[in-house]
């Protein structure tokens, strides 16, 4: 079955460090997200990805993150200057007939 | 902004027993999900909900849309230990976005 997937599962790194999460949806696809779950809380939207735009963002997502689709396959998260409070979990989805597929997530640990 | 207010915040049942949790918003929403999560993974969808009213099942899974599109409710008969995992509910807007909002989860724990 056809899936997302994340790089990396983990990623530490300094507080001020840019650190780019990585997404391959599921090919067909043409709806891509970003979700965030910081730990022991809720699913907290993003950024969602239409048509090589941004389609909708949060008041989370700043100018610190950006989205790119570089080559048609990917689908990346780029946070420039880690904060502490960015440590979460980073979900990647892509949406197709009125579901949302979600990856297994990439772990961020700011120190 | 929207948002989903989701009771109870934890369950903890003995296996075998139903469990019952739901959601519920000041805001319409055209479709409500329901997703569980494992520890360290991503949601997975148990139950999509697209009609107001609707009553759909997915085997010991049964949920329900709310004839108001304002709540969802999500039952679980004979819980098994496999159950365990944090419930979430999810609503889409109708506002032609394909944002999800999410409740803040129901974590579930079933004694054998």
């Amino acid at each position: 079955e056809p899936e997302v997937t994340q790089t990396p599962s983990h990623q530490v790194t300094q507080m001020g460090q840019e650190v780019i999460l990585r997404c391959v949806p599921i090919s067909n696809h043409l709806y891509f997200y970003w979700y965030r779950q910081i730990l022991g809380q809720k699913v907290e939207f993003l950024v969602s990805f239409y048509n090589n735009e941004i389609s909708e963002k949060s008041e989370i997502f700043d100018d610190q993150f950006s989205v790119e689709r570089p080559d048609g396959s990917n689908f990346t998260l780029k946070i420039r200057s880690t904060k502490l409070e960015d440590s979460a979990m980073y979900f990647c989805a892509s949406f197709y007939a009125g579901e949302l597929f979600f990856g297994e997530g990439s772990r961020l640990t700011v120190l | 902004g929207q948002q989903l207010n989701q009771s109870p915040q934890s369950m903890f049942i003995q296996e075998g027993e139903d469990v019952s949790m739901n959601c519920t918003s000041s805001s319409i929403f055209n479709t409500w999900l329901w997703y569980k999560q494992d520890p360290g993974e991503g949601p997975v969808l148990l139950i999509a909900l697209y009609k107001a009213g609707e009553l759909t099942s997915n085997g010991r899974l049964t949920a329900q849309f709310g004839i108001t599109r304002k709540d969802s409710f999500l039952n679980i008969s004979a819980s098994i230990p496999s159950d365990v995992g944090i419930y979430f509910c999810a609503g889409l807007s109708q506002g032609g976005s394909e944002k999800l909002v999410f409740g803040k989860g129901t974590k579930l724990t079933v004694n054998p």
